[in-house]
């Protein structure tokens, strides 16, 4: 079975920084586009970024460009998103998602980041 | 990056069915076939219910149909049954390498 398994979320200060990891088991992960789906307390889902089969494409939301930053590592199955100057509105579940089929696929359970002083 | 529209909230009787509408532009729904549907739970993460705008996934119910006309989605639900109730949301595509969108948002309640 697809497994995606977040973690890395927590309280951070506006300003600061956390690194979100999501480790993928089941599937040929170096085979699939991979992203990151973000959801705020009580609000939609909004698609924060994404990357391709070998990192040579890579694309964010315009709120998160120029202070996110996603990566992943085939050899160990894994995603990453570097969030750096983070602000009150970026306080969300932040997923990953497999992307197959033009859809998201799969997704991981979610891990939360809370933004607060 | 907008957003697609999708109503609210819509209600319906076991038994009924219901439809849930996504409206774009013609740069996101209405160009392209790459309209999915997602399911999520209290608490939960989203679940693929309809992907390329009418295709199920393996597992999912054939209560669940979904289709398009112009810059309009819609994911239908016959059959209504209690467990069917949650927040539905369209997303769309328009190439690689473009943003993803989703709507807003449907509460679903089962009357």
């Amino acid at each position: 079975d697809v497994q995606l398994v977040e973690s890395g979320g927590g309280l951070v200060q506006p300003g600061g920084s956390l690194r979100l990891s999501c480790v993928a088991s089941g599937f040929a992960f170096s085979n699939y586009w991979m992203n990151w789906v973000r959801q705020a307390p009580g609000k939609g889902l909004e698609w924060v970024a994404n990357i391709n089969q070998d990192e040579s494409e890579r694309y964010y939301v315009d709120s998160v460009r120029g202070r996110f930053t996603v990566s992943r590592d085939n050899t160990k199955n894994s995603l990453y998103l570097q969030l750096n100057s983070l602000r009150a509105d970026d306080t969300a579940v932040y997923y990953c998602a497999r992307s197959s089929d033009w859809s998201f696929d799969n997704w991981g359970q979610g891990t939360l980041v809370t933004v607060s002083s | 990056q907008s957003a697609l529209t999708q109503p609210a909230s819509v209600s319906g009787s076991p038994g009924q069915s219901i439809t849930i509408s996504c409206t774009g532009t013609s740069s996101d729904v209405g160009g392209y076939n790459y309209v999915s549907w997602y399911q999520q739970y209290p608490g939960k993460a989203p679940k693929l219910m309809i992907y390329e705008v009418s295709n199920r996934p393996s597992g999912v119910s054939n209560r669940f149909s979904g289709s398009k006309s112009g810059n309009t989605a819609s994911l239908t639900i016959s059959g209504l049954q209690a467990e069917d109730e949650g927040d539905y949301y369209c997303s769309s595509n328009r190439r690689p390498g473009t943003p993803w969108v989703f709507g807003g948002g449907t509460k679903l309640t089962v009357l």
